[in-house]
Parts: C-alpha cells; structure tokens; sequence
C-alpha cells in the first residue's frame, strides 16, 4: 500500500484566516514533506520531517508552520497568506536514508483571496 | 546551473509509437532516480525507479540510467492517449546529510489517437 492521504482536497481561504492542511500515512515511512507546486512547475520543497524532527526548512516564510503530531501524521498550519501563495499544496513520504522511493498524497488546491 | 534538467517539450508521438523522454543531472553524487507522471491538476505518481547502470523494464515502461554520462531516459512503448501527460524526472541527492529530492521541469507529453 502506496498511499499518501490529505485534507481538505480543496481550500479557500482569505488573508486574514487561519487553517491547516493534514496529511497521514501508513507505510512506516519516516520521512515526510511539503512541497507546493505552481501551475506547469515542478514541485518546489518546503520542509521535511525525519523522525519527526523538522530536518530541512527550505526558508519558508514564517505564515507556514509546519507539524508532525507523529510519524504516521504531518501538518501545515496556514496564517495570514498572500493571494501568491495560492497552489497545489503536496504531501509526500519516503524512507529517511539510503535509495528510496518517494510517494505524494493527492494534494490540497489552496487559493487565497 | 540546475540538479536536473528536461526538455520541456511538449512531445507528441502517435498512438502506438515510442516515447522516449530525457534528463540529465548535474551532481555526481546522485543516488536515485525517479520518473513521476502527473495529470493536469493531478499530484505527481511515481512510475519508475532506477538506482543502477542499465536498463530496467515494468510492462510498457523502460528506464535507462547512464551515470558516466549522468544521463536517465524513460521509454513508453506502444504509447496510449492516456499516456499524455507531464513526466517529472526527479534525483536524490544526500545533502546536509539528508537525502533531499531534486525534480526537473517536467516534460510535456501528448499521445495522439
């Protein structure tokens, strides 16, 4: 079993709100990422988490927050976004060392208005 | 210069011809490679993995990794209209001792009946 799961699918959200996007997985995995993909761009890394421990912040601004509650739980608490930062928000999980597959949840479709 | 680079195409074979899509990386110390393909709107799917020298086949893929020339194809023979997609090539490199993903551009992909 590959699979990856997050909610909500979809999220509208305005400048002022706060929110969170939740992912799960059940693979033993015990790494797990954020990515946030633009329209006809490659996914671009946000955090990672190994061993629950935040391992990689790749200078996200500070109105995302990441958490992993546990190994098989990650979120990604939202605050005072831009309307830029609307996208495809990917979760994705994989091994945390050595060759390694990485596996994506379906995705949360964030706009901000 | 980037970890990754592709051909952002798109490419169009008819129906039941070969694919054949490319990428090369830049960091020798690149452990794995990966093909995702993702659907507009889609999250990206792993379809191939690759870690050794050579060729590795799975029903109607085939990947090629060529490190001396630190190169990676993906093959997709007999292509289908449901192939049409965009394909993600993607690395994995230990950095910051941790094992961090690269993805190229994407490759643009359209099959035609």
């Amino acid at each position: 079993d590959t699979e990856v799961t997050q909610t909500p699918k979809h999220l509208v959200m305005g400048m002022t709100n706060k929110k969170s996007l939740k992912c799960e997985q059940h693979m033993g995995h015990r790494a797990m990422y954020w990515y946030k993909q633009k329209a006809k761009k490659p996914p671009e890394l946000m955090f990672v988490y190994s061993y629950e421990k935040l391992s990689i912040n790749e200078s996200v601004p500070s109105r995302f927050s990441p958490e992993c509650p546990n190994s098989s739980l990650l979120n990604l608490h939202l605050h005072a976004l831009q309307p830029e930062d609307s996208a495809l928000y990917l979760c994705a999980s994989g091994v945390a060392s050595g060759k390694y597959e990485q596996y994506f949840g379906p995705g949360t479709r964030l706009t901000v208005t | 210069q980037k970890e990754v680079e592709q051909n952002s195409g798109p490419l169009s074979v008819p129906e039941g011809a070969i694919a054949s899509l490319n990428c090369t990386y830049s960091d020798r110390g690149s452990q794995s490679f990966f093909w995702y393909r993702q659907y507009s709107g889609k999250s990206p799917e792993l379809i191939m993995f690759i870690y050794s020298n050579g060729d590795k086949e799975d029903g109607r893929f085939t990947a090629q990794l060529n490190k001396a020339s630190q190169y990676v194809s993906l093959l997709i023979r007999d292509s289908q209209p449901s192939d049409s997609a965009t394909y993600l090539c993607a690395v994995n490199i230990l950095k910051d001792n941790f094992n961090k993903f690269y993805f190229g551009s994407g490759t643009k992909l359209n099959v035609k009946p």
